[in-house]
């Protein structure tokens, strides 16, 4: 149950694109289409942003989008905004005899 | 409208136990397995592990294993969370999650402080 891989910041100006990657392993991200995104500000929980690796929750903005390739996971952010900047976390469902769900380290998201 | 509500900051010593609630209130709590995630000041989310609240099923993750319990009374709607043998490390907020399916937590909690100190 290691951590998913995430790198620790990414940057882009206001109505730039940016991309988040998220890397596991052929036992969870490779191996499941369950992979999810989640928000953070600070002082504030979560909030999912994209599920099932691209499916947006009612709310979600379709400027985020998600794709996966193999055993990486991305999060793509379109037409950035100042309240895109945020934590992102991945996670991972691994559905087995004793089922878990893995997050990646965090993505600290700035909007220049 | 759908939200889960924990209770308040708890100051543990090292080797004591604690308990955090979290209380669901607009939708069907037995439908949908509660989670706990927790995360530590400035660190990452890390899962703890799910409670099904229509027949009591677990599941932990392995760092938890031995030290958390996972229960819930349906008569109030509430879930809650025990970590046993706490030290420093597991000072952390600690939140609960609604599950709408197993990956997709969609419902959080407010989260509780947890303080670990001597």
């Amino acid at each position: 149950q290691s951590a998913l891989t995430q790198p620790p910041s990414a940057s882009g100006s206001p109505g730039q694109s940016v991309t988040i990657s998220c890397t596991g392993t052929s036992s969870d991200v490779g191996d499941y289409n369950y992979v999810s995104w989640y928000q953070q500000h600070p002082g504030k929980a979560p909030k999912v942003m994209l599920y099932e690796v691209n499916k947006r929750p009612s709310g979600v903005p379709d400027r985020f989008s998600g794709s996966k390739s193999g055993n990486t996971a991305s999060l793509t952010v379109s037409g950035l905004q100042a309240e895109d900047e945020a934590e992102y976390y991945c996670s991972s469902y691994v559905g087995s005899n004793n089922p878990y769900v893995v997050f990646g380290g965090g993505t600290k998201l700035t909007v220049l | 409208q759908v939200q889960l509500v924990q209770s308040g900051a708890e100051v543990k010593k090292p080797g004591a136990s604690v308990k955090v609630s979290c209380t669901a209130s607009g939708y069907m709590f037995s439908t949908y397995d509660i989670n706990w995630v927790r995360q530590a000041t400035g660190q990452g989310l890390e899962w703890m592990g799910w409670m099904n609240p229509n027949n009591g099923n677990t599941d932990y993750a392995q760092t938890f294993q031995g030290r958390v319990t996972m229960t819930r009374d349906i008569s109030i709607n509430a879930a809650y969370m025990e970590l046993s043998s706490l030290r420093s490390e597991d000072t952390a907020v600690y939140y609960c999650a609604r599950a709408r399916s197993p990956d997709v937590f969609d419902i959080w909690g407010q989260g509780t402080v947890v303080t670990v100190a001597s």
